[in-house]
């Protein structure tokens, strides 16, 4: 069964550093977003990702992040200077048209900034 | 914004036992999703719901569409020990370009010691 693959599982940077999460989506999905779990808390939505251009990000997603789909099979979230509060799971989804609601999670990758 | 509360936050179960858990928004959804969370791992897609009143089953799951339109109900059939997890509503704002979802805070289903 396809399924959505993050790497890498676990990131430790320090502070201010950049980091980049790489997924790669379910091959015939259109739809791509990035959402995050701080510790105990829910799943929070960061952006989302269609015809290689953002379609909607949240409050959180400021200038400090990025996405990029690089080539046909890569979606990658750059966190250009990481801050204490970035720690948390990042998780990666895909769906396969507008029209379905029903997004496929990565695994995620727990990032943890010292 | 669009909230959405689980109850309960946490329950304990027996094997064997039915659990039942639910999900109400501030604001109507025309689209329900209950996901699972196991330790460490992404969300997994147990069922989605589409209709007002829909009642869907996925093996020993089972999950309702409430008729408002505000609410959703999951519940698991004679529990064993794989069920335990945290288990979490989503609602969809749909839109041409992506349907962002909103979450719910998660029921976290715990075995009885």
């Amino acid at each position: 069964e396809p399924e959505v693959t993050q790497t890498p599982s676990h990131q430790v940077t320090q502070m201010g550093q950049e980091v980049i999460l790489r997924c790669v989506p379910i091959s015939n999905h259109l739809y791509f977003y990035w959402y995050r779990q701080i510790l105990g808390q829910k799943v929070e939505f960061l952006v989302s990702f269609y015809n290689n251009e953002i379609s909607e990000k949240s409050e959180i997603f400021d200038d400090q992040f990025s996405v990029e789909r690089p080539d046909g099979s890569n979606f990658t979230l750059k966190i250009r200077s990481t801050k204490l509060e970035d720690s948390a799971m990042y998780f990666c989804a895909s769906s396969v048209a507008s029209s379905s609601v029903e997004q496929y999670f990565g695994p995620g990758t727990r990032l943890t900034v010292t | 914004g669009q909230q959405l509360n689980q109850s309960p936050q946490s329950m304990f179960i027996q094997e064997g036992e039915d659990v039942s858990m639910n999900c109400t928004s501030s604001s109507i959804f025309n689209t329900w999703l209950w996901y699972k969370q196991d330790p460490g791992e992404g969300p997994v897609l147990l069922i989605a719901l589409y209709k007002a009143g829909e009642l869907t089953s996925n093996g020993r799951l089972t999950a309702q569409f409430g008729t408002t339109r505000k609410d959703s109900f999951l519940n698991i059939s004679a529990s064993i020990p794989s069920d335990v997890g945290i288990y979490f509503c989503a609602g969809p704002m749909i839109k041409a370009a992506g349907n962002k979802l909103t979450f719910g805070g998660g029921t976290r289903v715990l075995v009885k010691p």
